[in-house]
């Protein structure tokens, strides 16, 4: 079956850090990938995906590439902020026949803590 | 731009008791999609519906079920309730095509079983 796999927090940085947060996947065939964040008592918001080998999904400063030879999809940010610290889920969708998709399998999320 | 809205946002239900949440998608969005998100946890999916049929089905258990209605609502029946049950239940909507597969969450329903 499909699983993503992310690195487990707290992340902790200071303010202005680079971040890097891991994710690598399994599934058949050639899913679509996506980074969800969720901020305290708050839903989930899209962040960032791709939807291709090699694409590069971008927003708010964050980055994430579609490496399908290594099956990963890190997240990056050249300087975070206070303002980013979060829970950060990876996510995947199955490609079905017909276009669309299906329910998303995330990673275990990883809580980000970005300190003054 | 409007968004998934779900109602209600907050539900205090003892054991074995029944629940129903809500979930309206975003407009010309045919697509509903639940999740169960315990606490500390990563969402889990339900059960999805396209144009009122169920599309895909995950880790939902018999004691729930769900239906998406002519207007694209959804509800999301739960009876029996345990303790286990309580979690922040999302529905999440999208439009579907060959290059949509964005899913956009709505704020969820806190559901607390005492």
């Amino acid at each position: 079956g499909n699983s993503v796999t992310q690195m487990e927090g707290p992340v902790t940085l200071s303010e202005e850090a680079f971040l890097t947060i891991n994710c690598t996947y399994t599934a058949t065939g050639y899913p679509s990938l996506f980074w969800y964040v969720q901020y305290p008592g708050e839903g989930l918001q899209l962040l960032l995906k791709a939807t291709k080998a090699d694409d590069k999904g971008s927003n708010k400063g964050f980055e994430a590439t579609y490496r399908k030879e290594t099956t990963s999809f890190h997240l990056e940010k050249g300087s975070v902020q206070v303002s980013d610290s979060a829970v950060y889920f990876c996510a995947l969708s199955p490609v079905v026949s017909g276009g669309g998709a299906d329910g998303l399998t995330f990673g275990k999320g990883t809580h980000l803590i970005i300190q003054p | 731009a409007a968004g998934v809205i779900q109602s209600p946002r907050h539900l205090i239900k003892e054991k074995r008791e029944t629940a129903t949440l809500k979930c309206y998608p975003i407009p010309r969005h045919d697509t509903v999609y639940w999740y169960q998100q315990g606490p500390g946890q990563d969402p889990q999916f339900l059960i999805s519906f396209y144009e009122k049929m169920q599309s895909d089905k995950g880790s939902i258990p018999d004691r729930f079920s769900a239906q998406q209605f002519s207007d694209y609502h959804s509800e999301l029946n739960m009876s029996s309730l345990e303790l286990g049950d309580s979690a922040l239940y999302f529905c999440a909507s999208s439009r579907r095509g060959p290059h949509s597969y964005e899913q956009y969450f709505g704020p969820g329903t806190r559901l607390t079983v005492t």
